[in-house]
């Protein structure tokens, strides 16, 4: 696609239950990323995906967030057993093979609200 | 672990100010320092770093890194209401192949009336 596709852009759900969010990135971009940004905080690395290679979980926050990449291509970042404090904006970002953060392009989001 | 601090964190200035941000890092195999602009949604690229004492300049912004020191600093001249936003830095690590950004916190600039 044109850009990078993520949805739902916005998500309430309640305590306790498991959410998925979905990632679309550019169409050849081999490097995705997981952001999460709390209000009025910066952007906090959750895991990276590099091509074929075993993906950077290291800024995961518990076992109850989990990420996959199909293909090489669309990535799900799920969440089980949510809890207030996963309220934010779930941001992704792909680059292209050799890109870095010059060519980082980032999605909309997606709110996710636990009441 | 890398890191990355930004500051002030919030700043509100009038139309025609000019602000000074700054970001100061540490950082293991050092690639680049970035600047983006974040104002909805999604942020945008506004400029890399990679060499110290290189200004980089588009319109009225400004940046410039120092690593020796290990920070950067992105300068906006007359400003103006559509520079309201908040400002991201970030850090680039060479991981192999691959690299990894580790973003700060952010500077959120209100340009007023």
């Amino acid at each position: 696609g044109a850009g990078v596709s993520q949805s739902p852009s916005n998500k309430v759900t309640e305590k306790g239950k498991d959410v998925e969010l979905r990632c679309d990135p550019i169409s050849g971009h081999t490097a995705l990323y997981w952001y999460r940004q709390s209000l009025g905080q910066g952007l906090e690395f959750l895991i990276y995906f590099q091509g074929n290679s075993a993906p950077d979980k290291s800024g995961l926050p518990s076992d109850r967030f989990s990420a996959e990449r199909t293909g090489g291509s669309v990535s799900t970042l799920t969440i089980q057993r949510t809890q207030q404090e996963d309220s934010a904006v779930y941001l992704c970002a792909s680059s292209p093979p050799g890109g870095g953060g010059w060519v980082l392009t980032f999605g909309a989001g997606s709110r996710l609200t636990v009441l | 672990e890398d890191k990355v601090v930004q500051s002030p964190l919030s700043l509100v200035v009038h139309e025609g100010d000019t602000v000074t941000l700054n970001c100061s890092y540490e950082v293991t195999n050092f690639r680049s320092l970035l600047w983006y602009k974040q104002e909805k949604k999604a942020p945008t690229f506004l400029f890399m770093l990679t060499s110290s004492g290189i200004e980089k300049k588009s319109g009225r912004l400004s940046s410039i890194l120092d690593k020796k020191e290990l920070f950067s600093i992105l300068n906006i001249t007359a400003t103006q209401t559509g520079d309201s936003a908040v400002y991201l830095c970030a850090v680039e690590r060479r991981t192999g192949t691959a690299s990894k950004l580790t973003f700060g916190t952010g500077t959120r600039l209100q340009v007023t009336l």
